[in-house]
């Protein structure tokens, strides 16, 4: 069964700081990666995905992630926050076999401070 | 309308209570899906449905009852809940790619929720 793993739980940070959020997850296959972000009060929203190619994938409102297949992650990345970030954010993954069943990570809370 | 649209947004029951979530995608996807939010916990998916067939119930309780009369509409009918049940049920859709094919993937869309109390 796949699962997926997202080490941080709150972050918190100031407005221009860099950042970077863990997701590693485990399955054998070959499968597609997802971060999705949850404004408050707002539904969950596709941050950005990777389905193949470049691991480098760029999302909006200038996030990016890296997909490092050798490690089973595909961690979160911008390289500077705005107060507008604070949110929570959501790894996941489905494998590209079978039913595609999507799954998530706990989500981190991100706070920024301005 | 856009998207996927949850009704009622809020919800307070009774442990006794029978009421009805209603979900709606408005995108031409041919899959559906239920995810119940709790606080300090993964996502959980409850229910799918794809081609408006039931394909996964993920050990969810008898007091939830889903039905998808069609491909646009799901419904998530709940009776004699308990107070742990309180969460956010969030709906979502996708275009289910059939098996088979190499590249297929299911990007979902999320409605924006209900947010459920049993006192």
């Amino acid at each position: 069964a796949q699962s997926v793993s997202q080490h941080n739980h709150h972050v918190i940070l100031s407005e221009a700081a860099s950042l970077e959020l863990g997701c590693n997850y485990s399955y054998g296959g070959t499968v597609n990666l997802f971060w999705y972000v949850q404004y408050p009060g707002q539904h969950l929203q596709l941050l950005l995905k990777y389905f193949s190619g470049d691991p480098l994938v760029k999302g909006i409102k200038g996030f990016e992630a890296e997909f490092i297949k050798s490690k089973f992650s595909f961690n979160l990345r911008k390289p500077s926050v705005q107060w507008s970030d604070t949110a929570e954010y959501f790894c996941a993954v489905n494998a590209r076999t079978g039913f595609q069943k999507l799954v998530f990570g706990t989500g981190t809370r991100l706070l920024v401070s301005p | 309308e856009t998207g996927v649209t949850q009704t009622p947004r809020h919800l307070v029951m009774g442990m006794t209570n029978k009421k009805s979530l209603k979900c709606e995608q408005h995108l031409g996807h041919n899959a559906m899906y239920w995810y119940k939010q709790s606080a300090k916990k993964p996502l959980e998916l409850m229910f799918v449905y794809s081609l408006e067939e039931r394909v996964e119930n993920n050990s969810v309780p008898s007091r939830f009852s889903p039905e998808c009369p069609n491909s646009s509409h799901l419904f998530l009918h709940l009776h004699t809940l308990q107070p742990e049940d309180s969460a956010l049920y969030l709906c979502a859709s996708s275009q289910d790619i059939p098996s088979g094919r190499s590249s297929s993937y299911n990007e979902q869309f999320f409605g924006p929720g209900t947010r459920l109390t049993v006192l």
